[in-house]
């Protein structure tokens, strides 16, 4: 199993939106509605910030929104922020109890 | 709400065994499904390791499946990880993390630094 694809790299303004995606397999992303996305400052540990695809937990910005389409899922973040500034993780359900993370993607805040 | 803490040697000698245990406050093991381990090398991404249920059935990363084991105390309140001949490239920051429902790991452990050298 390979690890999930993510663009290295991503950017926006303040204020505006920016999209990051996630393209797996139809073994992956694209069977089953278990992908998640994970926050990460350096020198900290992830933060769960999207699970189930599209759903947020408890605390975590609307701003931050999760949807899948195929074989690929994506990270909207909408209305950035400075404190965006961060790599983001994707993961995904593999089937049989296997799990599957993305390279990861830093967001830089222009 | 659950608090995770990783503790173990952060060097190890190449070929030797990598144990770490994760320790659980706040909240019982039993009370979650499953707990995981993901590891991130320097500068790279993460790679997840395995998990185990509270009643100890494991599922490991196919790549290291030869060399983890998993194992939990319920009596302690922990999960532990033990990576047999280790090599410089199993040098990374090793995190335990909860289950949060939908293969999502929603709380983490700080990570503990874990470097294989002689």
């Amino acid at each position: 199993q390979s690890a999930l694809t993510q663009p290295p790299s991503a950017s926006g303004s303040p204020g505006q939106s920016v999209t990051v995606s996630c393209t797996g397999t139809s073994s992956d992303v694209g069977n089953y509605d278990y992908v998640s996305w994970y926050q990460q400052h350096p020198g900290k540990a992830p933060k769960l910030m999207i699970y189930a695809v599209n759903k947020r937990p408890s605390g975590v910005p609307d701003r931050f929104s999760g949807a899948k389409s195929g074989n690929t899922a994506s990270l909207t973040v909408s209305g950035l922020q400075a404190e965006d500034e961060a790599d983001y993780y994707c993961s995904s359900y593999a089937g049989s109890n296997n799990l599957l993370f993305g390279g990861g993607t830093k967001l830089t805040v222009l | 709400q659950a608090q995770l803490l990783e503790s173990g040697p952060g060097l190890v000698k190449p070929s030797d065994t990598l144990s770490l245990t994760c320790t659980v406050s706040g909240s019982s093991i039993s009370s979650t499904n499953w707990w995981g381990w993901i590891r991130q090398p320097p500068g790279k991404g993460l790679e997840w390791i395995g998990h185990i249920y509270y009643f100890g059935t494991t599922y490991y990363n196919p790549s290291l499946r030869s060399r983890v084991t998993l194992s939990v105390d319920t009596s302690k309140n922990q999960f532990s990880l033990k990576l047999t001949s280790v090599t410089a490239v199993d040098t990374a920051v090793y995190y335990c993390a909860r289950n949060g429902g939908g293969y999502a790991f929603d709380i983490w452990g700080q990570g503990t630094v874990v470097t294989v050298s002689s």
